[in-house]
């Protein structure tokens, strides 16, 4: 089956830096790529997907790159604001198992320093 | 709009003791799912059904069930309850894209 590996597993940046989470994909068939975000005590909440016929994904401060011959996708935060701090989880699916079906990574805490 | 709703928020059973935990959305979506979120180990799937009458195996079924007898309501059942299963429990729905309720921290003592 698949699997998704994410580093790092904490981060802290200074507040206006960039972030960079990075995750690593087992299955060259997967096509989706969720990012979630976690506040405390909260749900994960999708903050940008990417499928495998983009490169590249843009909303706002947050990006994500995608590299199917090496099978890793990457979260950027651009000018990082404290409301930023939470941990982000990564998620990739198979077509062949249903797109239901995410493997997620195991999850980067980012605190951002005031 | 609710969204997808979870209760109860927080359980502490004890070893053996069954329980139902209740998962509800209201957004109409064929498909829905149960993970398990334990330090360290990222969100595993546990059950997932693709409509109502229709239930699947996740990576980690093993000491629950799970039926889906209507769309909008998918419970996750503990029917003897271990330590292992100490974990905080989350439901899912999806349309286009994966929405989680807000979560159910259970203890096993």
């Amino acid at each position: 089956g698949e699997n998704v590996e994410q580093h790092p597993s904490t981060l802290s940046v200074q507040e206006g830096d960039s972030a960079v989470i990075k995750c690593t994909y087992s299955d060259s068939a997967s096509n989706y790529f969720p990012w979630y975000k976690q506040e405390l005590g909260k749900g994960p909440q999708l903050i940008i997907d990417i499928r495998s016929n983009v490169g590249e994904k843009k909303d706002q401060r947050i990006a994500v790159t995608l590299n199917k011959t090496a099978k890793h996708f990457s979260l950027h935060i651009t000018e990082t604001q404290p409301e930023d701090s939470a941990v982000y989880f990564c998620a990739a699916s198979n077509p062949h198992f249903g797109n239901e079906k995410l493997t997620f990574g195991t999850g980067t805490r980012l605190t951002i320093i005031p | 709009n609710a969204g997808v709703t979870q209760t109860p928020k927080f359980q502490v059973l004890k070893t053996g003791q069954s329980m139902t935990l209740q998962c509800a959305q209201d957004m109409n979506h064929e498909y829905m799912s149960w993970y398990r979120q334990d330090p360290g180990m990222g969100l595993r799937l546990i059950h997932y059904s693709v409509g109502a009458g229709i239930t699947d195996q996740g990576e980690v079924p093993n000491g629950y069930n799970v039926s889906r007898s209507t769309t909008e309501d998918f419970p996750l059942r503990l029917l003897s309850a271990a330590p292992s299963q100490t974990s905080v429990y989350f439901c899912a729905s999806r349309g286009e894209k994966l929405f989680f309720g807000s979560g159910t921290q259970l203890s096993v003592l």
